[in-house]
């Protein structure tokens, strides 16, 4: 987990509200990812950013919202229009060839 | 989904045997990653092999790849409780900056 933090580390929210996960990192990458983990299954991409001020859509991006105005900082939003939320939200930063990975945010709604 | 297949979904073994699991993918690739996930949190990078390789091997791990065949395994020898976790197997390929990762072997060792 060295070097990328994420927060919070539980996080709970009513329907209908949106949400926002920190992602924060101090490996100087320029990439930083965002994936959605649900229970049993492997990792699936929602947004990317390979450089300030550019992001990308990754394959689950509906519902959700990212920014990337600083190098160290990749927040990422849940909207109330994700349908279901409720997953555990890892952050990662690196390059294709190796990703360091934040502790994670599981998020719950009520 | 063009998520890679990973098998088994679990695998319990005793301390001191060897673990092997499987990787299938579905397209062109680069190079193949193996990360461990501890239960809760992130995931930890093991090992990378290239397309043009076909084994590798890291302290206790050995990683082969067959492209024909479109997969990998992972070798854990003589394995220790503090092995149990969750391994994932991940796929980069050309013309693409994103990692395509399987759905995971969850690996319980036994003391």
């Amino acid at each position: 987990d060295g070097g990328i933090t994420q927060s919070p580390k539980y996080l709970f929210r009513k329907e209908g509200q949106n949400v926002t996960l920190s992602c924060e990192q101090n490996l100087n990458h320029d990439a930083m990812y965002w994936y959605r983990q649900d229970p049993g299954q492997g990792l699936r991409l929602i947004y990317y950013s390979q450089i300030v001020n550019d992001f990308q859509k990754g394959d689950i991006a509906e519902g959700y919202s990212v920014s990337r105005e600083k190098k160290e900082s990749f927040p990422l939003t849940v909207t109330s229009a994700q349908k279901n939320p409720t997953a555990f939200y890892l952050c990662a930063s690196g390059r294709v060839n190796e990703q360091f990975f934040g502790p994670g945010t599981r998020l719950t709604v009520l | 989904s063009q998520q890679g297949e990973e098998d088994p979904q679990a695998l319990s073994i005793q301390e001191g045997e060897n673990a092997t699991m499987n990787c299938s993918y579905k397209t062109s690739i680069n190079n193949l990653q193996w990360y461990r996930q501890n239960s809760g949190r992130g995931l930890v990078h093991l090992i990378l092999i290239r397309s043009n390789e076909r084994e590798k091997h890291s302290g206790r791990l050995r990683v082969t790849l067959d492209t024909s065949k479109k997969s990998s395994s992972l070798l854990i020898t003589a394995s220790r409780a503090a092995d149990t976790a969750s391994y994932f197997c991940a796929t980069g390929g050309p013309n693409t900056d994103k990692l395509i990762f399987g759905t995971g072997t969850r690996l319980q060792v036994f003391p």
